[in-house]
């Protein structure tokens, strides 16, 4: 049973636009979220990340918001650059109610940006 | 400075051997982890080891499956009897001592390829 769903395989956009990465979850015990991102050959990266306390969280280009109601997340990449293209991991953990910090992962989104 | 180093990078083997990888993680980080990532799927948890704690082994999918983390550094994760679902990559991570009121970023290895023939 998925925990973690990433239901879209993969995304294409325009250089310049915006990037939403979207991401749902079924265990109501996962409070904190992840994104990372990951390039061939290499191990993935933390990208940003949002407690359950709240429902927006930015840095730089990227933003992730989290509707807790909905148990959905989406990550927003804008503008979007060639850089950006890679497998993009939703990741969610029972952090603070289980104090486990242990990563449940979806299956991921390969996002492409056109130049 | 050095990351989380993982060998070997690939690792070709025949059904029924066994196999060793190993990890090396960030100098000073207490918590390491493995997951996995079969084709087509997300990582998947394995274990977790945080300093002299008894590790989390909650996601080892079967007994053939063992890990050990030597002086609170380098880990070993053995498989026995390899079967062809076993092909994957293996994905070491590593962080700061876990918390319960906060997340330390876990920084991943480049993976070690696994197949089974």
């Amino acid at each position: 049973d998925q925990q973690v769903k990433q239901n879209s395989p993969s995304l294409s956009v325009q250089e310049g636009r915006i990037s939403i990465l979207n991401c749902d979850y079924t265990n109501s015990m996962f409070d904190y979220f992840l994104w990372y991102k990951k390039y061939p050959a290499e191990g993935p990266t933390f990208l940003i990340s949002i407690s359950s306390i709240k429902d927006k969280n930015e840095d730089g280009r990227f933003t992730v918001f989290l509707n807790k109601s909905a148990k959905h997340l989406s990550l927003h990449i804008v503008p979007s650059q060639p850089g950006d293209s890679a497998v993009y991991f939703c990741a969610a953990s029972a952090l603070y109610t289980g104090a486990n910090s242990k990563l449940t992962f979806g299956k991921g989104i390969t996002l492409s940006v056109r130049p | 400075g050095a990351g989380v180093s993982q060998s070997p990078s690939n690792k070709v083997t025949e059904k029924g051997k066994d196999v060793e990888l190993r990890c090396d993680p960030i100098s000073g980080h207490t918590a390491l982890y493995w997951y996995r990532q079969s084709l087509g799927q997300g990582l998947e948890f394995l274990i977790y080891f945080q300093g002299n704690s008894a590790p989390d082994k909650s996601g080892l999918p079967s007994d053939r499956f063992s890990a050990e983390r030597t002086g609170g550094s380098v880990s070993t994760l053995t498989i026995q009897r390899t079967q062809q679902e076993d092909s994957a990559v293996y994905l070491c991570a590593s962080s700061l001592r876990v918390t319960g009121n906060s997340y330390n970023e876990q920084f991943f290895g480049p993976g070690t390829r696994l197949t089974v023939l």
